[in-house]
């Protein structure tokens, strides 16, 4: 079945600094990315979606020049999270669709971000 | 855009007992995909759904989706420890997937 891989599980930085998360579909094609966030006790928020060699669109409150996402091939989706905050310790999750219907949608096991 | 209200917030039930967790859209749904998570895990995929009136069961869980396709359920048949954890319902509106707020299910042994 269809395997996205995310890395790193657990990250921990100074705040001030960025810090990158990778989202790599291991056996498909992803045409399309999306990066959740999820705080304590809440549910996953959507950030914004990555369509392949396009800009990402994202949601509303979430600022792209803070949170920069790539999406150069189809196997490949990056998060940058840029002058990190400890507000933005959160946990990121990646998922991908493929170009075949059956695919869905595939959940990468995702990322615990601690700024201190 | 599209809102998904997750029902209860929270459940307690003593093991054995049966139990229903409710995801209502506003809009119609093309697909209702059901997660289970432990916090600060990843998501484990329970079931899909896509046609109206669709039901589909594995092990003790059975789901379904209304006629309409606007509301869905989740039954879990005899709790069990091992199925404590948060429960989602995420709706594909065919562009994203947007998840309701989860429900936290504790089964006490």
């Amino acid at each position: 079945g269809a395997v996205v891989s995310q890395h790193p599980s657990r990250v921990i930085c100074k705040s001030g600094t960025s810090v990158k998360i990778e989202c790599r579909s291991l056996d498909f094609q992803a045409t399309t990315m999306f990066w959740y966030r999820q705080f304590p006790k809440q549910s996953l928020m959507l950030m914004a979606t990555s369509n392949e060699g396009s800009k990402a669109t994202y949601e509303q409150g979430v600022e792209k020049d803070k949170f920069l996402i790539n999406h150069a091939s189809l196997t490949l989706s990056t998060l940058t999270v840029t002058s990190a905050h400890p507000e933005d310790s959160s946990f990121y999750i990646c998922s991908a669709r493929g170009r075949a219907v059956n695919y869905g949608y595939t959940f990468g096991s995702g990322t615990r971000l601690t700024v201190v | 855009s599209q809102e998904l209200e997750q029902s209860p917030q929270s459940l307690i039930v003593q093991e054995g007992k049966n139990l229903t967790i409710n995801c209502t859209s506003s809009k119609t749904l093309y697909g209702l995909y059901w997660y289970k998570q432990k916090y600060g895990e990843g998501l484990i995929f329970l079931m899909m759904l896509q046609k109206g009136g669709e039901e589909k069961s594995h092990e003790k869980i059975t789901a379904k989706l209304d006629e309409k396709k606007q509301q869905s359920s989740l039954h879990i048949t005899a709790s069990q420890p091992s199925h404590a954890g948060i429960y989602l319902c995420g709706a594909d509106n065919n562009n994203d997937m947007r998840f309701g707020a989860g429900t936290r299910l504790t089964v006490k042994p």
